[in-house]
């Protein structure tokens, strides 16, 4: 059981240039999140969903795309990277109980 | 939405002294409250949480917590800290779907032989 993974660890883009981050979790979690962690500010709700082929905004969603094609993975795309999405994401999930479990984190360079 | 204010960014504490991290929230409606901790270069995880009943809610490690609904407040408490405990505390709150999380900025607890 390895609970919430995210792939990649690190990765630095150029401005302009798209990716996808890889959020899995084998809890067979329904709701599952995206965040990203600025120094001084926290943790931010980017999106999130409440079940497969569900999604929905949270508090910072420009620039950002999400999907949630099967009930284990919820990917989060940027299609432009700007500098200003240089962070750290995370990602989360959770049963119907209140618990949110997080992933280890990727941290994203944009140049 | 609901809001949360961590009151000190950076808290130092000499090992076995103890510490209180404060938390106030803002909500107008009922609330779940959170405290998570982030080691360095990790994710988060639980420390403890309310959702209802008791106020005094108690967690891993030896970690208390104390809601506080008049002064919308949810500090935590620890009586003796260990070097172990150094790491960044972050408190949360969520309305009662538990789908909208917002965070507060983080407290980091440096904890000093």
């Amino acid at each position: 059981n390895a609970g919430v993974t995210q792939t990649p660890k690190f990765r630095v883009l150029k401005t302009g240039q798209s990716m996808t981050l890889l959020c899995a979790q084998d809890m067979n979690h329904e709701y599952m999140y995206w965040y990203r962690q600025d120094p001084g500010m926290g943790l931010r709700l980017i999106h999130y969903s409440v079940g497969e082929g569900t999604t929905a905004k949270g508090e910072v969603p420009d620039g950002y795309n999400v999907s949630r094609l099967k009930k284990q993975n919820f990917l989060l795309g940027l299609e432009s990277a700007a500098p200003s999405q240089t962070s750290v994401y995370f990602c989360a999930s959770r049963a119907t109980t209140d618990t949110q479990y997080f992933g280890p984190g990727t941290r994203l360079t944009v140049l | 939405a609901q809001s949360v204010t961590q009151l000190d960014s950076q808290v130092p504490v000499f090992e076995e002294a103890p510490v209180e991290l404060r938390c106030n929230y803002s909500s107008s409606v009922s609330v779940y409250l959170f405290w998570y901790v982030q080691y360095p270069n990790q994710g988060l995880q639980l420390l403890l949480k309310y959702l209802s009943g008791s106020t005094l809610v108690k967690g891993i490690n030896g970690f208390e917590a104390e809601f506080n609904k008049s002064q919308t407040s949810f500090h935590l408490r620890k009586p003796s800290v260990h070097i172990s405990d150094t790491a960044e505390y972050f408190c949360a709150v969520s309305d009662a779907r538990n789908n909208d999380m917002r965070f507060g900025a983080g407290t980091r607890l440096t904890v000093k032989p």
